[in-house]
């Protein structure tokens, strides 16, 4: 089975940095995806890692170590924008090998940025 | 990117009644899911819709409970049949672009209340 954790909540302050960790275990692992979304919004894509270490785009990064089933995602010079819920995916890989690309999407994190 | 319309936005029905959930992309695309988001929860996969032949459904869902067609490359229906309080949900169809990521785009949703 797939079972994906990360925080219900966060808060932080406008300016500063966050980082939202998720843990993972599924059967088989065909990458890890970060997605935004904010309230009454459908998801828009972050970032992807398939491959340990850091993925850096603008002001968000994301950090990917298989071995640990541990990713995170952070958020630097956070701004009121920000506040959204956070969600972590993760695109296992089929026993018939097809099929890979149906996410098993994690709970959330609801942000809350303040200033 | 893709862009993805559905329709309807939004709609409120009554118990024992059937909805059907319309989703229109601008290009062709290879893959089309249909999704679902429960109140305060995060989203959860139905089905995948195969082109011209009979969806792929995840565990807990049935093909007579949400019937799916996918005559083309660039529509797709979800049917949510003989709905229940149980079935309102946000309904979110999206699609994979096969871009560097195999990112996945989301439509803005469908929310549905059975009253």
């Amino acid at each position: 089975g797939q079972n994906i954790d990360q925080p219900t909540e966060m808060t932080a302050t406008e300016g500063a940095i966050v980082q939202i960790n998720c843990t993972y275990q599924t059967s088989g692992f065909n990458g890890l995806f970060w997605y935004q979304q904010h309230a009454g919004e459908a998801p828009t894509f972050l970032s992807y890692n398939v491959l340990d270490g850091l993925e850096e785009k603008g002001r968000f990064s994301s950090f990917l170590s298989r071995s640990k089933g541990y990713s995170y995602l952070l958020l630097k010079e956070l701004q009121m924008k920000d506040s959204a819920s956070y969600l972590c995916a993760v695109s296992p890989l089929r026993p018939s090998g097809a099929g890979s690309y149906q996410l098993t999407f994690g709970k959330g994190t609801k942000l809350s940025v303040i200033p | 990117s893709a862009v993805i319309s559905q329709k309807p936005s939004r709609d409120i029905c009554q118990r024992g009644t059937s909805l059907t959930i319309q989703c229109q992309v601008d290009s062709q695309v290879t893959m089309m899911f249909w999704y679902r988001q429960q109140p305060g929860q995060s989203l959860t996969l139905i089905a995948t819709a195969n082109q011209g032949s009979e969806a792929t459904y995840e565990s807990g869902f049935v093909i007579d409970k949400f019937p799916i067609s996918r005559p083309n490359l660039t529509f797709s229906t979800l049917t949510v049949s003989n709905m229940s309080p149980e079935d309102s949900s946000i309904y979110l169809c999206s699609v994979v672009d096969k871009g560097s990521y195999n990112e996945q785009f989301f439509g803005p949703g469908t929310r549905l209340t059975v009253l």
